[in-house]
């Protein structure tokens, strides 16, 4: 079956250390998705891609960085610049042509604890 | 910049009854594209109904339904014969219908939890 898969579920991360989180999807999308969500706050976009190669910064994109060198892999970095990590992360994926009413399908998220 | 708020953070239910969700939204496009999600404590987002904005008519699966009064720029959710398997947060979206550029990107509410009572 096609879909998203995120991992860790679960990452645990000290102060001062980089960490990446893992999205893959099977779906033949060609966008896919970072968003944050905390308590209170809804969705928050961090990075998207539309294309292999190219990507651009959401709302709340300093402190991590990402990369799209393949089209079913789109892993996220959340540096030690991020002050805040603590948060749960999704990952979603999209068509980037043709009918936009499809919506996105999600992952099922990696909670990320800094220790 | 679209934006969409949801002014109620907490709703409950009684089992079988019916409960409608709040959405507002604010944006200068004619044509887009309106969601629900669900997510339950698994936290896996769940598409629930989506609207189309050139659409007159209301969306519907089984039993949720939607009031789209594109005038007033208003989406709200009806939950008909509430189950307890429906309690979860639910968020609402926006997509531009504009294939170019930065437009497929969804513009979420920050959530209503649903809290249903047996």
């Amino acid at each position: 079956d096609g879909g998203i898969t995120q991992s860790p579920k679960y990452l645990f991360r000290k102060e001062g250390q980089n960490v990446t989180l893992s999205c893959e999807q099977n779906l033949n999308h060609d966008a896919m998705y970072w968003y944050r969500q905390d308590p209170g706050q809804g969705l928050r976009l961090i990075y998207y891609s539309q294309i292999v190669n190219d990507f651009q910064k959401g709302d709340i994109a300093e402190g991590y960085s990402v990369s799209r060198e393949k089209k079913e892999s789109f892993p996220l970095t959340v540096t030690s610049a991020q002050k805040n990590p603590t948060a749960f992360y999704l990952c979603a994926s999209s068509y980037s042509i043709g009918p936009a009413n499809y919506g996105y399908t999600f992952g099922s998220g990696t909670r990320l604890t800094v220790v | 910049a679209q934006t969409v708020t949801q002014s109620q953070p907490e709703m409950s239910v009684q089992e079988a009854e019916t409960v409608t969700l709040s959405c507002t939204y604010d944006t200068s496009e004619s044509d887009y594209y309106l969601f629900w999600y669900k997510q339950p404590p698994s936290r896996q987002m769940i598409l629930v109904i989506r609207q189309e904005a050139y659409k007159q008519q209301n969306a519907t699966e089984n039993r949720f339904s939607v009031n789209f009064q594109k005038a007033a720029k208003s989406f709200s959710l009806k939950i008909s014969d509430s189950q307890l398997g429906d309690a979860a947060m639910y968020f609402c979206a926006y997509r531009s219908a504009d294939s170019g550029g930065s437009n497929y990107k969804l513009t979420f509410g920050k959530g209503t939890l649903l809290t249903v009572n047996p």
